[in-house]
Parts: structure tokens; sequence; C-alpha cells
């Protein structure tokens, strides 16, 4: 069945980069687009950006300076990277597959020194 | 950037009670392709967020269908026919029609 799983690091600096990684399985990341989505605590959703099919990528503007989204198809994973993080970078980050179906487990990231 | 904006924020139902949240749109959410790309979601306490209802009004697989959705172009509702106790959570509408993807704020559903 289809399934997304977010792992990484639970604690970063200020000002350090962020990796995350999203390992899916059930379905070919070459035939369907896999988004991060991000909420802080107590907030609502934030789309941070898209891998589609073919590889190309989209992302929110206010974000797109510091964020990058990449894959690797042979290991059916998703990489997020975000560098200089700040306290309202904390919250959860999920990867979901076309946008809204099927979501992973999420990740707590908390920034903080 | 398309705004969504739901109405209520908040809302509050007793159980078997039917309620509808509102989402509209700054911008015609209608592709060019002909489809709408206007879903809804639910997110229990503690939760990953569950798709409920895509493209406007088609029911996800599993999902109960006291739910439903319907509207069109800039306007958009989510019907609850006789609310349960497991429904409780933040509804969020989001639209995939026009990059970036953008997400509703939300609708708090709370028992009466």
């Amino acid at each position: 069945q289809v399934q997304l799983k977010e792992s990484g690091p639970g604690l970063v600096q200020p000002s350090q980069t962020l990796s995350l990684t999203c390992t899916v399985s059930g379905f070919s990341l070459t035939s369907y687009n896999v988004h991060w989505v991000r909420q802080p605590p107590g907030k609502g959703l934030e789309w941070m950006g898209v891998i589609w099919s073919g590889g190309n990528t989209d992302y929110n503007s206010a974000l797109k300076p510091r964020l990058s989204i990449s894959r690797d198809t042979s290991k059916s994973q998703v990489f997020l990277t975000m560098n200089s993080l700040q306290t309202e970078d904390t919250g959860i980050y999920y990867c979901n597959r076309n946008g809204a179906a099927y979501w992973g487990q999420g990740v707590m990231v908390t920034v903080s020194s | 950037d398309v705004v969504l904006t739901q109405t209520p924020p908040t809302l509050s139902a007793t159980i078997g009670q039917s309620v509808s949240i509102s989402c509209r749109s700054s911008q015609s959410l209608l592709h060019s392709n002909g489809n709408t790309y206007l879903h809804w979601l639910l997110q229990r306490p503690g939760q990953s967020p569950q798709l409920l209802i895509y493209l406007v009004s088609r029911l996800e697989s599993g999902v109960p269908n006291r739910f439903s959705g319907s509207g069109s172009g800039t306007d958009f509702t989510l019907k609850i026919s006789g609310v349960e106790a497991e429904d409780l959570g933040v509804y969020y509408c989001v639209q995939g029609t026009h990059a970036p993807y953008t997400f509703g704020a939300g609708t708090k559903l709370e028992l009466k």
C-alpha cells in the first residue's frame, strides 16, 4: 500500500541547515508528485514545495531562497534541504503524495540552541 | 498567490447535527484542463491530515458518505450530514490549480 515516512533530526541550531528525507513505498516517484508541507505548533498548514514526477520543482516563494527539494528515484526517497533556520521554522514537517492524498506521519523539528 | 478564506473559523455542533464549511478563493480554481483542484482535509488532534474530498466533490475511498463537497469557480462548501464524534478536528481546504498550492486557515469543529 501507499506509504510515506519522514525522517531527520529533531533539533537544529539557529542558522544551521535542515535536511529531511521522505521515504515512499507503494508507488513510483516518476509517476507521482511529492509535496512538503509544514505546520508550526498550534497553527495551520503551509505548503513548502513540490518535486513533480518529471523531476522539476516548485517552491513557496517566501521559502525559495533557502529551500531545495531533490530525489533519488532508485531509493524512492525525496529530500528537503533548508538553510538559515530560525526559531519560526519550528514545527511538524510532512511529505505527501500529489498535494493532498497520502500523508506521512510527520517529523517534529525544533530550532533552538 | 491564491488566498483561500474559510468560514467559520470555529464550529460548535452536537452529535447528529448537519454543518457546512465555506471556502472562498481569491480567484477561480477552474484549471484550463477542465478540472477544479479544490480538496478538503481533516486533521484530527495529534494526527496527520487526511483527504476527505478531492476535485470539489469526489469522496475519497473509505470516507463516510455523510461528507459531501460542492461548489465551482471561487465558492466551495463542505457539508457534514450528521456529525459524529470522530469528525472532530480541523478542516482545511487546499487548492492545487495555481502554483503555489495554498491552504485555507482551517475550521475547527468542536462538540457543543
